[in-house]
């Protein structure tokens, strides 16, 4: 069974500052793999997603998550964050043959101004 | 267009009652799938319907949950006996039946609460 792991529960960065929030899934096979975003009383909106090819990927607001097999990893990237960018993100990884998906714990975002 | 729509946003019951959660997904989806977020965690996968059918209901937690989809559009999750560890954020989420993996559209939740 596949699993996710967001190592960091909270992250506090300056506003402007670049960001890479960290995760690990564990999938015998090529996964596919996604970052969605959760501000507070909303539901979860897609950032990017990972289903075969160029392993550095862009999304919407200008985040960008690079696939590394050899390390498990998904870890998302913005080189200058927002004040808007405080939120909740979710790594989420799903198998083949199967819809449901399988999401980490997140990582809270906070941003200082 | 619209999207996922899920009524109520809230629901505050007691402790033993029923419960319905309802979810209108996007127009033209014929996948639904159920999650459920408990606080400070990440959404836990419930069921998939495709169609008017539960294609998967492996993370139904026990008996008393229970979902159905008659027409292929609207589903309804029903909580039987509800206990206090069911209070949680409800997510449902549609997609396209595109083939592979479907990129899922969730709505915003409804917010249940036990007491």
């Amino acid at each position: 069974a596949q699993s996710v792991t967001q190592p960091d529960i909270h992250i506090t960065v300056s506003e402007g500052a670049s960001l890479e929030l960290r995760c690990n899934y564990s999938y015998g096979a090529t996964p596919y793999l996604f970052w969605y975003v959760q501000s507070p009383g909303q539901g979860l909106q897609l950032l990017l997603k990972y289903f075969s090819g160029d392993t550095l990927v862009q999304g919407i607001k200008g985040f960008e998550a690079e696939f590394k097999r050899s390390q498990s990893s998904f870890n998302l990237r913005k080189p200058s964050v927002h004040w808007s960018d405080a939120a909740e993100y979710f790594c989420a990884v799903g198998a083949q043959g199967a819809q449901k998906l399988v999401f980490g714990q997140g990582t809270r975002l906070t941003i200082n101004p | 267009g619209a999207g996922v729509s899920q009524t109520p946003s809230n629901k505050v019951t007691e402790k033993g009652k029923y419960v319905e959660l309802r979810c209108d997904p996007i127009s033209g989806h014929t996948a639904l799938y159920w999650y459920r977020q408990s606080l400070g965690q990440g959404p836990e996968f419930l069921i998939y319907f495709q169609g008017t059918g539960a294609a998967d209901d492996s993370g139904l937690p026990n008996d008393r949950f229970f979902a159905v989809r008659p027409e292929g559009s609207v589903s309804t999750l029903k909580i039987q006996r509800t206990e206090r560890g069911d209070s949680a954020v409800y997510l449902c989420a549609s997609s396209l039946n595109s083939g592979g993996f479907n990129e899922q559209y969730f709505g915003p939740g409804t917010r249940l609460t036990v007491t």
